[in-house]
């Protein structure tokens, strides 16, 4: 199937591990994102990446380190995690800068 | 920055009735204002999107509106379906060539009654 796909779906970790979360498209897409959402299902842009150029970087902590070995994967991995990094967390693409999102199906982080 | 705000948080409708939801936007210059849908458990999903230059736009059942002097814009759906519960985000973004960085608002769950 063509799609946005991640990796895993659900994750449950310890406070102060590290995890990464993956994220591929095949949809031929050049641009790629990252978007938290909280609790009350607020979404909010973390990165954007361009034929793996970083183009976009929100205010967020260092500990988020978003990586693009080539343009249909952009994986996100998290340092150090705290309580409030709880979320679920989706990947998206798009053909270009400019162009419609897609959206993955999100991986729901759990730190406790 | 920009900022989004969305309204009802919640609408509950009869089935076969029609269902608006509102948002306004702060950013005058925002260009591209994109509605999307969630499913529980799932991720969002584009249904409409709607370009400055354009007035109104419809898809069958779904349509959207834009009043830049106002800096509103609704989402309308008519002949509601129990399929159309879901989530609903708003968004807008001033696309450049730096990239399209959507600001959504805060959703408005949507309940289609039998």
């Amino acid at each position: 199937d063509t799609a946005v796909s991640q990796t895993p779906k659900y994750l449950v970790t310890q406070m102060g591990n590290d995890k990464s979360i993956k994220c591929e498209q095949n949809l031929g897409h050049d641009t790629m994102y990252w978007y938290k959402q909280d609790s009350k299902k607020f979404l909010k842009i973390m990165f954007s990446y361009n034929n793996k150029e970083l183009i976009i970087n929100e205010t967020v902590p260092n500990r988020f380190s978003p990586k693009s070995p080539d343009k249909a994967h952009l994986n996100l991995h998290i340092n150090s995690l705290e309580l409030g990094d709880s979320a679920v967390y989706f990947c998206a693409s798009s053909l270009g800068r400019a162009d419609t999102q897609y959206f993955g199906p999100g991986t729901r982080l759990t730190v406790l | 920055g920009e900022n989004v705000e969305q309204h009802p948080s919640t609408l509950s409708v009869q089935e076969g009735d029609s269902a608006v939801i509102k948002c306004t936007y702060s950013d005058s210059a925002s260009n591209y204002f994109p509605w999307y849908k969630q499913e529980l458990g799932k991720g969002p999903q584009l249904i409409i999107d709607i370009r400055s230059n354009v007035g109104e736009k419809k898809d069958q059942r779904i349509a959207v509106t834009l009043n830049k002097t106002a800096k509103h814009f609704s989402l309308h759906i008519t002949e509601t379906q129990p399929e159309d519960s879901a989530v609903y985000f708003c968004a807008a973004s001033l696309i450049t060539g730096g990239g399209n960085k959507l600001t959504f608002g805060t959703g408005t769950q949507l309940k289609v009654e039998l």
